[in-house]
């Protein structure tokens, strides 16, 4: 199975905090999973992505983790800004299909 | 910058009506893709097409099919459209390899009445 379990669902946090949202799997083809971000109106755009040989990735706020060991990734954005509310999705990547988690809906209150 | 582009924006039916919604890439990628988000922001791959190759979700309704003139478009059409192909359809395109990002257009929101 390839699908991804991601959480929560929804989540609020303020300004200055640090968001953190969490998938797991139970099985990949290729170890490679990025996370999408995509704003109201818009198509997703590639966020941050990692790959099993590595895990952890950083780039600015954004950091993902991925514990190869229980299957799990996790995505932690530090001083959260009103800017990344937006719905963040993580992939699993099959041979000839993408595998989305059902999506975080991430509000920051100024 | 936008790369993908898809039209229209929005689109409302009937149900029984004929759609077509259109994508083109300017990315000069060879594959690309049919994407339904439906209204819980759910994404579900729906069709996946280069220039040889045409997969289809074994989940996709008979009345969906895709239809390219060349590797930078790639249409979407919908024969005989029901209340639940209401969604967001959304476009991507991708270059060659496992670890290509895949670039997705602004989406067209159909709604059948």
């Amino acid at each position: 199975q390839q699908q991804v379990r991601q959480s929560p669902q929804s989540l609020t946090v303020w300004e200055g905090g640090t968001t953190v949202l969490t998938c797991s799997y139970e099985d990949s083809t290729f170890n490679y999973f990025p996370w999408y971000q995509q704003f109201p109106g818009e198509g997703p755009a590639l966020l941050i992505s990692i790959l099993s040989v590595s895990d952890k990735k950083e780039d600015g706020r954004f950091t993902t983790f991925f514990n190869k060991r229980e299957k799990k990734l996790s995505l932690h954005i530090i001083d959260s800004q009103p800017g990344d509310s937006a719905t963040y999705f993580c992939m699993n990547t099959g041979y000839q299909n993408f595998y989305f988690g059902k999506g975080t809906s991430l509000t920051v209150i100024p | 910058e936008t790369a993908v582009f898809q039209t229209p924006n929005y689109h409302v039916t009937q149900v029984g009506n004929e759609v077509s919604f259109n994508c083109k890439q300017t990315l000069g990628h060879d594959t690309m893709y049919w994407y339904k988000q439906d209204s819980k922001k759910l994404l579900k791959i729906m069709f996946s097409y280069n220039n040889k190759q045409l997969i289809v979700n074994e989940t996709v309704p008979r009345r969906f099919s895709p239809q390219s003139s060349d590797k930078a478009h790639l249409n979407l059409r919908i024969k005989s459209v029901e209340p639940e192909d209401s969604a967001v359809y959304l476009c991507a395109s991708r270059d060659w390899g496992v670890y290509a990002e895949q670039f997705f257009g602004p989406g067209t929101r159909l709604t059948v009445l």
